[in-house]
């Protein structure tokens, strides 16, 4: 079965940095486009970036672009998140998610989300 | 950016109930809507993509409705597992956004 699992969340200054990954298993990795997502507590969910299954494409949110850089290791089934220059309001949880079908853009399969809390 | 707004914000229902949630595109988006189901605590789960196709594995009491700019998601029957957050996103361009959020609560 579908399954993506993230890490490396935890608690940083602002201005810090942190790599977050996920690791994906039960399907094609490469075949497929994968995202970040995050929700601020008590907030709705925002999308903040995805990369294509060669890492070709890669598009971002204003709100993390120039700071954020998304990438993935094919042979590793993997996905990363770089933030860098961390605020205060990029504290939230993180999801990955794989994105169902070029053109469509839905986020069929989720993993459970990391907490990333940005604080002095 | 393309503005999502549901409605309602929250409800109370009892079980049993038919349940109806709206969003609203500050713009067509054709029918690049999907919808997705919350429990506190949890990751979103995929209900409905393009508008109207249910997702593998989800009750047929879910149903969705629309294009354009106004969507519905319909419960036909609330069932207690039911009872969550409901978020509408757009795919049709990037960023891709989300509604809000309808809280669906016990009455």
């Amino acid at each position: 079965q579908v399954q993506l699992v993230e890490s490396g969340g935890g608690l940083v200054k602002p201005g810090g940095s942190l790599r977050l990954s996920c690791a994906a298993s039960g399907f094609t990795f490469s075949d497929y486009y994968v995202t970040w997502i995050r929700q601020a507590p008590g907030k709705a969910l925002e999308w903040i970036s995805y990369i294509s299954g060669s890492s070709t494409y890669t598009n971002y949110a204003d709100s993390v672009k120039g700071r954020f850089t998304i990438s993935r290791d094919n042979a590793k089934d993997s996905l990363f998140l770089q933030m860098n220059s961390l605020r205060a309001e990029d504290t939230a949880v993180y999801f990955c998610a794989r994105l169902a079908a070029p053109g469509l853009n839905y986020f069929d399969y989720w993993g459970q989300g990391i907490l990333v809390t940005v604080s002095s | 950016d393309i503005q999502l707004t549901q409605s309602p914000s929250s409800l109370s229902a009892t079980v049993g109930d038919r349940v109806t949630i709206t969003c609203r595109a500050s713009q067509s988006i054709n029918s690049f809507l999907n919808w997705y189901q919350q429990k506190p605590g949890k990751a979103p789960r995929l209900l409905i993509y393009a508008a109207s196709s249910l997702h593998s594995g989800v009750p047929s009491g879910f149903s969705g409705s629309g294009s354009g700019t106004e969507f519905t998601l319909t419960i036909s029957s609330l069932q207690p597992e039911d009872f969550a957050t409901y978020y509408c996103q757009q795919s049709y361009s990037t960023p891709y956004t989300f509604g809000q959020g309808t809280k669906v609560e016990i009455k």
